[in-house]
């Protein structure tokens, strides 16, 4: 069973569409994440959810909105998709918020190409 | 402010040698400290992890890394390297509900 999955692996768009990316864990992790990860492997937080309530929330264009719910998923919408929005989307979990259990497991990724 | 830090953003090393990734971390007290693995096209797998205890931890595929704290340094390191270790390296450091991550180093190897 794969622990963390996310759907679509890839996604091709046009700039100003709409698009969500999904995200379920399997592992009874009490916490989920968004990270980007730029063109040259730099990843950034964007999003964290905490039993559904959001814990963190990164300097990140208002069109970019999480949604968890319940605990087991946490989705991303995309409005008004830029250029810029082109990345690898890497959604995480990890059993605690914080702490030595902080340790995430990760999916394998979602990349999304905005033409 | 929180850093870590990865010098180098490649490293080559031949089959069967040995290898070490540097990290350096910058947190107010002992962070929790994480190096996980990404190879192509892949999400990140963690190697090995460091809260407290034996500076020296073990990790999978044959990785280890040594907490220094006179140095700041968190550097992993395996006695023989094998072609299927060529990936991204990323050296990350947790002390609150956020984790940081480094720029990676990315890893090649040559037969």
């Amino acid at each position: 069973d794969t622990a963390v999955s996310q759907t679509p692996k890839y996604l091709v768009t046009q700039m100003g569409n709409d698009k969500s990316i999904k995200c379920e864990q399997n592992l009874g992790h009490d916490t989920m994440y968004w990270y980007k990860q730029d063109s040259k492997k730099f990843l950034k937080i964007m999003f964290s959810y905490n039993n559904k309530e959001l814990i963190i929330n990164e300097t990140v264009p208002n069109r970019f909105s999480p949604k968890s719910p319940d605990k087991a998923h946490l989705n991303l919408h995309i409005n008004s998709l830029e250029l810029g929005d082109s990345a690898v989307y890497f959604c995480a979990s990890s059993q605690e918020a914080g702490g030595a259990y902080n340790e995430q497991f990760f999916g394998p990724g979602t990349r999304l190409t905005v033409l | 402010a929180q850093s870590v830090t990865q010098p180098d953003i490649h490293i080559t090393v031949s089959e069967g040698a040995s290898l070490e990734l540097r990290c350096n971390y910058s947190y107010g007290a002992t962070p929790y400290l994480f190096w996980y693995v990404q190879s192509p096209g892949q999400g990140l797998q963690l190697l090995l992890k460091y809260f407290s205890g034996d500076t020296l931890v073990q990790g999978i595929k044959g990785f280890e890394a040594e907490f220094k704290r006179s140095q700041s340094s968190f550097n992993l390191r395996k006695p023989s390297v094998h072609w299927s270790d060529a990936a991204e390296y990323f050296c990350a450091g947790g002390g609150g509900f956020k984790t940081i991550f480094g720029a990676g180093t990315r890893l090649f190897v040559k037969a």
